[in-house]
C-alpha cells in the first residue's frame, strides 16, 4: 500500500460526458500528479499540482483539467468523453516538486467510455 | 519521439537465476532515474532509483546501473523469486524540470519455478 487513494476503482460511463477522478495524496506530500495509461500510448503524464497550484503540464487534453484543494487531495475532471479517452488514470504523489524525488503511485481508476 | 526505450517486451527467467531488464534514454538532461514493478489492474510500485552522480545503487536483490555514456540504464535482480513476475517500468526525470516522469514502454518479466 503506497499511502496514495483514488476513487472511483472504476468508472462507466458514455460518450459525451463529464467524470471526475479523485486522489488523495500520501500524508505530508505537496505534489500530485496524474498519468494515463492507454494501450497504445504506455504512461503518459498529463498535470502536476504543488501545494494547490499547477505546476507542469504535459500531454493533457484541452477537454481534461485538474485542480489541488487546501487539503491537498486533487480531482482530474474529464468532459465531453470520447472513447479514445479509456484508460487507466494513475494518481501519484510526492513530498516536493522537483530534485530527486520519488512519486508514489495510487492504485488507478479504470475509465471505460462506451 | 520515445525518450525512454525499453526495448524488451518480455523477458523469461528461471528461478534463482539473474534477471536483467535494460532501459536506453535519449534525453541528455535527464538526472534521476527509477524502476516500477507493475501487476494487472494496480498501481507502479516503486522499486529503486538512482541519481545520475552515481553510477549503481543497490537495495536487497535489486541493483540499478546507470551508464551516463551510453545512455543505457539496467536494473538487476538477483535471485529471481516467482513474486516477481511483473511489468517493469523505467522512468527518467530532469530535476530542473520539475518532477514529472517520462516512462519507458515496460517488459513482462516471467519467472518459472
Amino acid at each position: 500500500d503506497s499511502g496514495v487513494t483514488q476513487t472511483p476503482k472504476h468508472l462507466i460511463t458514455a460518450t459525451g460526458q463529464r467524470v471526475t477522478l479523485r486522489c488523495s495524496p500520501r500524508s505530508g506530500d505537496l505534489s500530485v500528479y496524474w498519468y494515463q495509461q492507454s494501450l497504445d500510448q504506455g504512461l503518459q503524464f498529463l498535470i502536476q499540482y504543488y501545494n494547490g497550484e499547477e505546476r507542469a503540464k504535459g500531454n493533457i487534453l484541452e477537454r481534461f483539467s485538474a485542480q489541488q484543494f487546501p487539503d491537498l487531495h486533487s480531482e482530474l475532471n474529464l468532459s465531453s468523453l470520447e472513447l479514445g479517452d479509456s484508460a487507466l488514470y494513475f494518481c501519484a504523489s510526492s513530498v516536493v516538486s522537483g530534485g530527486a524525488d520519488t512519486q508514489y503511485f495510487g492504485p488507478g481508476t479504470r475509465l471505460t467510455v462506451l | 519521439d520515445q525518450q525512454v526505450k525499453q526495448n524488451s517486451p518480455s523477458l523469461s527467467v528461471q528461478e534463482g537465476r539473474i534477471s536483467i531488464l535494460n532501459c536506453d534514454y535519449t534525453n541528455s538532461m535527464f538526472d534521476y532515474f527509477l524502476w516500477y514493478k507493475k501487476y494487472p489492474a494496480e498501481g507502479p510500485t516503486f522499486l529503486i532509483s538512482i541519481s545520475s552522480i552515481k553510477d549503481k545503487n543497490e537495495d536487497g536483490r535489486f541493483t540499478v546501473f546507470l551508464n551516463k555514456s551510453a545512455k543505457h540504464l539496467s536494473l538487476h535482480i538477483v535471485p529471481s523469486q516467482p513474486g516477481d513476475s511483473a511489468v517493469y517500468f523505467c522512468a527518467a526525470s530532469d530535476e530542473d524540470a520539475g518532477n514529472m516522469l517520462t516512462f519507458g514502454g515496460g517488459t513482462r518479466l516471467m519467472v518459472k519455478p
